[in-house]
């Protein structure tokens, strides 16, 4: 089956540094990736979704200079989250698909940050 | 706004039973998904269901959809205690939109 690789799977920063996030489709290419945010025992909020050479497309409220979305390859896309604060503590998911919306997503394991 | 909206929020059942959670959305879908989550975990893809369909199984899941009620119900029988997960549908247009999920406990 298709498998996405997300690193880290914790991080632990201090306010005001940035963080990097990696998503990497192993084992196929990936058209279109997404990354979610999800706060403990709540649902999955797209953040945004990016394809593959072009620009990220941001979610209403998302903002993009605050993370920043890089998808260079067919099999990697990385989040920065810059500068952050406490508030940017949660989980970050990333996911990827091999046929663009609306078809299957396969997800990496998620990332943990936490800021102090 | 949240797309799914799932009932029940929480469900425990005891090992053998079936558990059957339910998802309602509001606008016209392309397909719905329903994915797995286990704690502190990406989620798992179980199953796809199109527009033009109204019932898909999948081993011991079984999805249903009704689309002039905009809504699914995934049941899962002959539970285990393995099932121990959260369950999430999703609803796709020209983007996908997860529902609320429902916290299944299965006691053995």
């Amino acid at each position: 089956g298709a498998v996405v690789s997300q690193h880290p799977s914790w991080v632990i920063c201090k306010s005001g540094t940035s963080v990097k996030i990696e998503c990497r489709s192993l084992d196929f290419q990936a058209t279109t990736m997404f990354w979610y945010r999800q706060f403990p025992k709540q649902s999955l909020m797209l953040m945004a979704t990016s394809n593959e050479g072009s620009k990220a497309t941001y979610e209403q409220g998302v903002e993009k200079d605050k993370f920043l979305i890089n998808h260079a390859s067919l099999t990697l896309s990385t989040l920065t989250v810059t500068s952050a604060h406490p508030e940017d503590s949660s989980f970050y998911i990333c996911s990827a698909s091999d046929r663009g919306v609306g078809n299957i997503q396969y997800f990496g394991a998620g990332t943990r940050l936490s800021v102090l | 706004s949240q797309q799914g909206e799932e009932d029940p929020q929480a469900l425990s059942i005891q090992e053998g039973e079936n558990a059957t959670m339910n998802c309602s959305y509001k606008t016209s879908i392309n397909n719905l998904q329903w994915y797995r989550q286990n704690s502190g975990r990406g989620l798992v893809h179980l199953i796809l269901i199109r527009s033009n369909e109204r019932e898909k199984h999948s081993g011991r899941l079984r999805v249903t959809l009704d689309t002039s009620k905009k809504s699914s119900s995934l049941l899962i029988t002959a539970s285990r205690a393995a099932d121990t997960a959260s369950y999430f549908c999703a609803t796709v247009t020209y983007k996908y939109i997860f529902g609320t999920g429902t916290r299944l406990k299965v006691l053995a």
